[in-house]
């Protein structure tokens, strides 16, 4: 089983700045089987890239994913007040499983 | 556009059975889409339940699968769980979801539905 491991815990940052957060994969995956979810208290999780780069219907281009070998990258390019939230990266790999990660909480600095 | 709306009973005695239902509106079950069960439980993370296609072929979490069914109703648009002999570790917030086509991913959720084991 692939076991995704999200860095940092808890990433505090103030509106405007720039976040990174990282997903590294305890082993190879397609770019294609990775994707980052963004969730608020009380909702579901909104899918927000696919395929490691892609961004989903709607996302704005703030969004933006990468890879490089095992790991993978969200960043958002400048913070707004609504992008505070649990981010996690998921994979589909050892067909057929899908898991997560932990979660990285973007709290407000 | 398709929307997810999770049902069922808020409260589950241990070792009984959990079933709930994902009712579809604005597509069919029947459609050229993967449809899953995901869960979170309170203050953690999520995990992957089970995936239904077409009502017919289905793919289960190695961890769950000898106590969980997920089936398909196309009659009543519908996708069902069930998890039998449920504990306090099941209990969670309960989502369905399809998978976003050709890609390995979830693009439409429910809302969540929470479900407490519990004497």
């Amino acid at each position: 089983e692939i076991v995704l491991t999200q860095s940092p815990g808890t990433l505090s940052l103030s509106p405007g700045e720039r976040a990174t957060l990282s997903c590294r994969t305890s082993q190879s995956l397609r770019s294609r089987d990775l994707a980052w979810y963004q969730q608020k208290p009380g909702q579901a999780p909104r899918l927000l890239i696919y395929g490691a780069s892609i961004r989903a219907t709607g996302i704005p281009d703030r969004f933006s994913g990468s890879a490089s070998g095992t790991d993978f990258t969200l960043t958002i390019s400048r913070l707004e007040p609504e992008d505070f939230a649990v981010y996690y990266c998921q994979q589909y790999g050892s067909f057929p499983m899908y898991t997560f990660g932990q979660g990285t909480n973007l709290e407000i600095k | 556009q398709v929307q997810l709306q999770e049902s069922g009973p808020g409260l589950v005695k241990p070792s009984g059975t959990l079933s709930l239902t994902c009712a579809v509106s604005g597509g069919s079950i029947s459609d050229n889409y993967w449809w899953s069960w995901v869960r979170q439980s309170p203050g953690k993370g999520l995990a992957w339940i089970g995936e239904i296609y077409r009502s017919g072929t289905t793919n289960y979490n190695p961890s769950l699968k000898s106590r969980v069914t997920i089936s398909g109703d196309e009659s009543k648009n519908l996708v069902s769980l069930t998890v039998n002999s449920v504990t306090a570790a099941d209990t969670a917030v309960y989502f369905c979801a399809r998978h976003i086509t050709g890609w390995n991913a979830f693009d439409i959720w429910g809302q969540g539905t929470m479900v407490t084991v519990s004497p």
